[in-house]
């Protein structure tokens, strides 16, 4: 157990929908990551938050966003969802935002 | 962008067996971490390694820096070291290689 709490675990919606996931850090860690693992896309970086604001940015799409809360988890929004966002999207924490990366158990999303 | 390239793709070996994963990169990186992905898709940090060695029971890294590349070793395998090893380089953003899939058969 990485310590690094994600929910929900499963979360079947359809397309043109928007969901939540939501991610608690390891107990002290500042930064939060967000992934999103696909079979065509492989393990894509999404964003990167430190003690709540925005530090670094990948492959994050227009219809996608994020925030990291006072109390420092964070939630991943996913608007208009189209088949192909279905994946199993990871958050991940560190201490300093340069750091060992410790990952969640992972959402996986279905989109139908 | 950076890019990562690991090899083998894939890796079917015996209980028992030495193992060696690679990992190139393109440039010059902040650092580096080997995570498994087991079968039931958990990703567990097996090492954070930007330069130097370092060793975890029947694991241990090492990373040249200077040459771009890092190594995993893994001795006297056993069937739950089974899954995806993933090399993943920051700069910028995170980086991840496409993974070594390891099978151990008993």
């Amino acid at each position: 157990d990485s310590g690094v709490t994600q929910t929900p675990k499963h979360l079947i919606t359809a397309t043109g929908q928007r969901v939540t996931l939501r991610c608690s850090p390891r107990s002290g860690d500042l930064s939060v990551y967000w992934y999103q693992q696909s079979l065509d896309q492989g393990l894509q970086f999404l964003i990167q938050y430190y003690n709540g604001e925005e530090r670094a940015k990948g492959n994050i799409l227009e219809r996608f966003s994020a925030q990291q809360f006072p109390d420092l988890h964070s939630e991943l929004n996913l608007s208009s969802l189209e088949l192909g966002d279905s994946a199993l999207y990871f958050c991940a924490s560190s201490l300093t935002g340069s750091d060992t990366q410790y990952f969640g158990p992972g959402t996986r999303l279905t989109v139908l | 962008g950076i890019q990562v390239e690991q090899s083998p793709p894939d890796l079917i070996l015996q209980e028992g067996a030495n193992s060696t994963l690679r990992c190139n990169f393109s440039d010059s990186v902040n650092n580096l971490q080997w995570f498994h992905q087991n079968p039931w898709g958990q990703l567990i940090n097996l090492f954070y390694i930007p330069s130097g060695t370092k060793q975890n029971g029947r694991l241990s890294a090492t990373t040249v820096a200077t040459e771009r590349y890092s190594l995993l070793y893994i001795s006297s395998s056993q069937t739950t070291d089974s899954g995806v090893y993933f090399c993943a380089v920051w700069y910028n953003d995170m980086r991840f290689g496409a993974g070594t899939r390891l099978t151990v058969k008993p």
